[in-house]
C-alpha cells in the first residue's frame, strides 16, 4: 500500500526557476493539502483541496499554485522560485470529516 | 485566529525518567492530534483525541485532552532512546475541517542513555 507518494525527495533550484512538486495518494481520500515546514515554525498550510476541481488557499499561499484534476493527484507549482521558498514540503491527505492526516515523505527544496 | 503553543520546545532527558509535553490552544476546539516526526522523516499520527477528558495510551506514551482548559498533555513514562523525535500537536477549531488544522511548533525530544 503506497499511501501518499511525493516526488522528488530533493531539489535545488535557482532563483526564478519554476518547478512542480508531485503528490499522489491511493487511499481515495477527498482531502489533500500541502504544508511547508521551516525550522522553529511547525507546519504551515499552503493550499488544500476537498475534491477534484476544488482548491483553496491556506495560510501561506503566495508564490504557489495548485490544481486537482483527479482524486489521486495534487501537484504544487512554484511559479518563480525565491530563496524564501527554501523549505521542506509535505503533502498530506485524509477523508473529509476526519482530520487524521496521512503525510508523504517530504520534498527538501533549496532555492539559491 | 487559532494559536497553538507547545512547551517545552526542546527537551533532553535521561532514559527511565518521566516527563510531560504540554499543548495549549487559544480557541474552542474538541479535536486534537499528536504526531511524531523522526529526523529527516515524515509525520506519523500518534493519537486522536476527540472529546473532553479523552485519554489515549500506547506503550510509554499517554495523551489526554481537557477542552475546558484548552490543554492537551503527552506524558512519557520511563523514557527509552527510541522515543527520541519531534512531537507535534495539532488542533482544529470547532466547526472547522482539516484545512483548519493548526500545528504547534513541535517539541524536540532527545532521550539519552
Amino acid at each position: 500500500n503506497a499511501g501518499v507518494t511525493q516526488t522528488p525527495k530533493f531539489q535545488v533550484l535557482k532563483t526564478g526557476q519554476s518547478m512542480t512538486l508531485q503528490c499522489a495518494q491511493d487511499m481515495n481520500h477527498e482531502y489533500m493539502s500541502w504544508y511547508r515546514q521551516d525550522p522553529g515554525m511547525g507546519l504551515r498550510l499552503i493550499h488544500y483541496s476537498v475534491g477534484a476541481g476544488i482548491t483553496d488557499q491556506g495560510e501561506v499561499p503566495n508564490g504557489y499554485n495548485v490544481s486537482r484534476s483527479t482524486t489521486e493527484d495534487f501537484p504544487l507549482r512554484l511559479l518563480s522560485a525565491a530563496p524564501s521558498q527554501t523549505s521542506v514540503y509535505f503533502c498530506a491527505s485524509s477523508y473529509i470529516g476526519n482530520e487524521k492526516l496521512f503525510f508523504g515523505s517530504g520534498t527538501q527544496l533549496s532555492v539559491l | 485566529e487559532l494559536k497553538v503553543e507547545q512547551n517545552p520546545l526542546f527537551l533532553s532527558m535521561q532514559e527511565g525518567k518521566n516527563y510531560t509535553i504540554y499543548c495549549n490552544y487559544s480557541t474552542t476546539s474538541d479535536r486534537l492530534y499528536w504526531y511524531r516526526q523522526d529526523p529527516g522523516k515524515s509525520l506519523e499520527s500518534l493519537f486522536v483525541l476527540l472529546s473532553n477528558g479523552a485519554v489515549k495510551q500506547e506503550g510509554r506514551l499517554m495523551a489526554s485532552l481537557d477542552t475546558k482548559a484548552r490543554l492537551s498533555t503527552l506524558h512519557i513514562t520511563a523514557a527509552v532512546h527510541d522515543l527520541s523525535a519531534t512531537y507535534f500537536c495539532a488542533v482544529v477549531y470547532s466547526g472547522g475541517g482539516a484545512d483548519g488544522l493548526t500545528f504547534g511548533k513541535g517539541t524536540h525530544l532527545i532521550i539519552q542513555p
